[in-house]
């Protein structure tokens, strides 16, 4: 069973789109995030939820919009994509900040 | 405000050699530290972690850490490098009662036969 699993794994579209990414862990923890790793695979955080509630928001554009229906999922959707949000999305999970586990991560290209 | 820097963006060796992977800190609490790995188009994987408790810190694949307070260093070893260690490299320091890691910006391992 994976731990994280991350759906699509990959993704390519239009710029103009919308699109969503999924997140699962079954590994019972609280706290669930959702990082970008760049083209020079510089990994920052973007999101983070505590039992369902936004704990993190970094300077993210508002087409970003993270919905957590319940503490084992978090997703990510994306609102007019634009050729920069061309990245690695990674999805990860926490219980009390101790030991993270992350998901495969998700490709997503915009042309 | 806390950072991770990696000294090196690339390190080569052969294999059977000792491994180096340099990371340096700056935290003004006490840190949690941690080292993953990144195979090719694959997942982030926790090699080890520093959390206040040894020092020297063992993790999987025969990979190990010392955290230096004095130097602010958290330095990743390997006493023999294998084909398989070949990857990119991640320093991360988390804050005290943050849930925010910061990465460093990561280091490729090459492995030549």
């Amino acid at each position: 069973d994976t731990a994280v699993s991350q759906t699509p794994k990959y993704l390519v579209t239009q710029m103009g789109n919308d699109k969503s990414i999924k997140c699962e862990q079954n590994l019972g923890h609280d706290t669930m995030y959702w990082y970008k790793q760049d083209s020079k695979k510089f990994l920052k955080i973007m999101f983070s939820y505590n039992n369902k509630e936004l704990i993190i928001n970094e300077t993210v554009p508002n087409r970003f919009s993270p919905k957590s229906p319940d503490k084992a999922h978090l997703n990510l959707h994306i609102n007019s994509l634009e050729l920069g949000d061309s990245a690695v999305y990674f999805c990860a999970s926490s219980q009390d900040s101790r030991e993270y586990t992350f998901g495969s991560g998700t490709r997503l290209t915009v042309v | 405000a806390q950072s991770v820097t990696q000294l090196d963006s690339h390190v080569s060796v052969s294999e059977g050699t000792p491994v180096l992977l340099r990371c340096n800190y700056s935290s003004s609490y006490s840190p949690s530290l941690f080292w993953y790995v990144q195979h090719p188009n694959k997942g982030l994987q926790l090699l080890l972690k520093y959390t206040s408790a040894a020092t020297l810190v063992k993790g999987i694949n025969g990979f190990e850490a010392e955290f230096k307070k004095s130097e602010t260093s958290f330095h990743l070893t390997k006493p023999s490098a294998h084909m398989s260690d070949a990857a990119e490299y991640f320093c991360v320091v988390r804050m005290d009662s943050s849930y925010k890691l910061i990465f460093g910006s990561g280091t490729r391992l090459l492995v030549r036969p």
